[in-house]
């Protein structure tokens, strides 16, 4: 059973363009979550979605920023104009049930690595 | 506003114990996790405690003191593969228990 899949692993781009990660979960997993590290700190929550549904987006900026989890293929988190703000690792994790609250724990993927130049 | 605080950095040296601690100031409290990360890695799970007490798991050891807001993961028999950041994450009672609130991490240097 492969673990949580992200891709790219790094990602660099330049400002003002887009930025797309993707994240596949674990084989059975509907529970997704993305979380973004910046230098220094530690991991802060984002958003939470289910198949074709976001729950919470209470930890994400309220502008360029968007994640999807269609009923086909892996979620995605979209940065749209980049800025040099951005520049952290985005980690998504899944659970099979909800993660937290049940002693479910949730499992991360390896992250994607973005750098705005 | 949600605070955890562990330490920076920590050294320790190969066949011996550590103690990695943790306290926290949130508004409510579900329980409490600890991930390990090396360097590029993902975080992989550890422990959860949801109870005050010890949790014993082969060499990693989790205490939890809900009334002081405090946890310590015990980590014996250090070997040098035991060189990562140790993670210390929250989560919060209520309808937002899935959202894990994690401190800055600990880095423990294991040496020869």
């Amino acid at each position: 059973n492969a673990g949580v899949m992200q891709n790219p692993r790094h990602l660099v781009r330049r400002r003002g363009q887009e930025a797309r990660l993707r994240c596949s979960p674990m084989k059975g997993h509907s529970h997704v979550y993305w979380y973004r590290q910046l230098p220094e700190e530690g991991l802060k929550f984002m958003v939470y979605l289910q198949k074709e549904n976001i729950i919470d987006e209470s930890g994400m900026p309220k502008e360029r920023f968007s994640a999807e989890f269609p009923k086909e293929g892996p979620s995605i988190l979209r940065i749209q104009q980049v800025v040099r703000g951005d520049s952290a690792a985005y980690f998504c994790a899944s659970s099979p049930l909800l993660a937290g609250g049940g002693n479910t724990e949730a499992f991360f993927g390896q992250g994607t690595r973005l750098t705005v130049v | 506003g949600q605070n955890i605080d562990q330490p920076t950095e920590m050294t320790a040296t190969e066949g011996a114990i550590v103690q990695i601690n943790c306290t926290y100031q949130t508004s409510g409290f579900n329980g409490l996790f600890w991930y390990q990360q090396h360097a590029g890695e993902a975080p992989t799970f550890l422990s959860y405690n949801v109870l005050d007490g010890l949790e014993e798991k082969g060499r990693f050891s989790s205490f939890l003191s809900r009334s002081k807001g405090y946890s310590y993961l015990l980590l014996k028999e250090l070997q040098m593969k035991d060189s990562a950041s140790y993670l210390c994450a929250v989560s919060l009672s209520g309808a937002g228990s899935y959202q894990l609130t994690f401190g800055k991490g600990t880095k423990l240097s294991v040496i020869p």
